[in-house]
């Protein structure tokens, strides 16, 4: 069992609508991420949070917005997405800095029609 | 900006062989090096992680090792196994970025029976 818990696992929304994808983790991490990953790539970083604050945002699309509400969650709003934005969305945390491994959620697939 | 390449970019092997994947990165202003498997629509697993003053790291039948200065890593993978199919992605954590991990492009391994 992966030790990141990601919610919901499967998602298929229009394009019109808002969801919201959750991240949760509980072993005391400062640093939480998320990465989008399409078919047969590497997974692309989008944000990074560092001891709750923004730290790195990849210049992802406004229709992205993330929330860290607390150390142990992690918050993807979603809004207006395109077809293109269709891919598995994973979430990760670390101990705080690039020195600690990251350890990663099993992500949540996203289809937008 | 950092570029982690991995080859070769697919690789089909009969059971029981030894083999090993590659992994360079052309910045070695590094913090460390990570090894994960990806299965097919799920999360990454993290297998090794190599701190940038280590040489190598070995976990079971796997044994990473990280030449900074020539921007190399490999993944030894000994007695293969059918269970060890898989997609291998290393990552690198940049010293002057921080949070930043940077993704190889991944290595997909099958293992026939």
């Amino acid at each position: 069992d992966t030790e990141v818990t990601q919610t919901p696992k499967h998602l298929v929304m229009g394009m019109t609508n808002k969801k919201s994808l959750k991240c949760e983790q509980h072993m005391g991490h400062r640093a939480m991420y998320w990465y989008k990953q399409k078919a047969k790539k590497p997974p692309e970083l989008m944000f990074v949070y560092s001891y709750e604050k923004l730290s790195i945002n990849e210049s992802v699309p406004s229709r992205f917005s993330p929330e860290c509400p607390n150390s142990s969650l992690l918050n993807l709003h979603l809004h207006a997405l395109q077809p293109e934005d269709s891919a598995l969305y994973l979430c990760a945390s670390s101990q705080g800095t690039g020195l600690q491994p990251q350890h990663f959620g099993d992500g949540t697939r996203l289809s937008i029609l | 900006k950092q570029e982690v390449t991995q080859i070769p970019a697919a690789l089909s092997v009969p059971e029981g062989e030894n083999l090993v994947l590659n992994c360079s990165f052309t910045d070695s202003a590094i913090y460390n090096l990570q090894w994960f498997r990806q299965d097919p629509g799920k999360g990454l697993t993290s297998l090794l992680l190599i701190q940038s003053s280590q040489r190598e790291q070995t976990s079971g039948r796997l044994n990473a090792s990280l030449d900074k200065s020539s921007g190399r890593s490999t993944l030894y993978i000994a007695a293969s196994q059918p269970g060890d199919s898989a997609t291998y992605l290393c990552a690198v954590s940049q010293r002057n970025t921080g949070n930043q991990f940077y993704f190889g492009t991944g290595t997909s391994l099958t293992v026939i029976p």
